[in-house]
């Protein structure tokens, strides 16, 4: 099973800030990783699908990029909509198509 | 649009049976995997299994092999998420999700919780 190790576990930034999210696999995933925003009593979004492409409707302020096993989401300024928990997946082998622990990113 | 609405909140006692749904419009059913998703209290995102309603390829997780069903109807493009006995520890939120971008769409959760 492959393991995705996402860093740092918290991120403490102010509104206008970059956020940068690491999610390391245990091998190679190709580019078959996928990133999720998720706020509080919602359900996950789609953000980044295939290490680098955005999903429908997501803001370019989101990107994504990395192959392999280390894989990057960039938030170039933060929004206060944007404090949430971020996941990453990844689909290269069942099974399964594991989930990173989170990333949460909050107010500093 | 594309929607996945998922069945109600439930309250079971352990030891019941169950089975919630999630039924999908918008998309073609049959063309792209369907993933049911737990999450524990303040925990992360767990796939727990997923099928591919087109052929009912089904797939579990190493964790949840045994432990739950998954199925799919076609005709109503509707899938299934089924236990025969739960545990006090399936307390937890319940997602279904589809897409081709593997999950690009999600329901809105299915509560569940067991307590005696």
């Amino acid at each position: 099973e492959i393991v995705l190790t996402q860093s740092p576990a918290t991120l403490a930034l102010s509104p206008g800030e970059r956020a940068t999210l690491s999610c390391r696999a245990s091998q190679s995933v190709s580019s078959y990783l996928a990133w999720y925003q998720q706020k509080p009593g919602q359900a996950p979004r789609l953000l980044i699908y295939e290490a680098s492409n955005r999903a429908t409707g997501i803001p370019a302020r989101f990107s994504g990029s990395g192959s392999g096993t280390d894989f990057t989401l960039t938030i170039s300024s933060l929004e206060p909509e944007d404090f949430a928990v971020y996941y990453c997946q990844q689909r290269r082998n069942w099974p399964p198509w594991t989930f990173g622990q989170g990333t949460k990113v909050e107010i500093k | 649009e594309v929607q996945l609405v998922q069945s109600g909140a439930e309250v079971k006692k352990p030891g019941d049976s169950l089975k919630i749904s999630c039924k999908v419009s918008g998309y073609s059913f049959t063309s792209y995997w369907i993933g049911w998703v737990r999450q524990m209290p303040g925990k992360g995102l767990e796939l727990m299994g997923s099928i591919f309603p087109g052929d009912s390829d089904t797939r579990y997780s190493p964790s949840f092999q045994g432990q739950v069903t998954i199925s799919a109807d076609k005709s109503i493009t509707t899938a299934y998420l089924q236990w025969t006995r739960l545990r006090a520890s399936d307390t937890a939120m319940y997602y279904c999700a589809g897409g081709a971008a593997l999950f690009d769409y999600w329901g809105q959760g299915t509560l569940v919780t067991v307590s005696s």
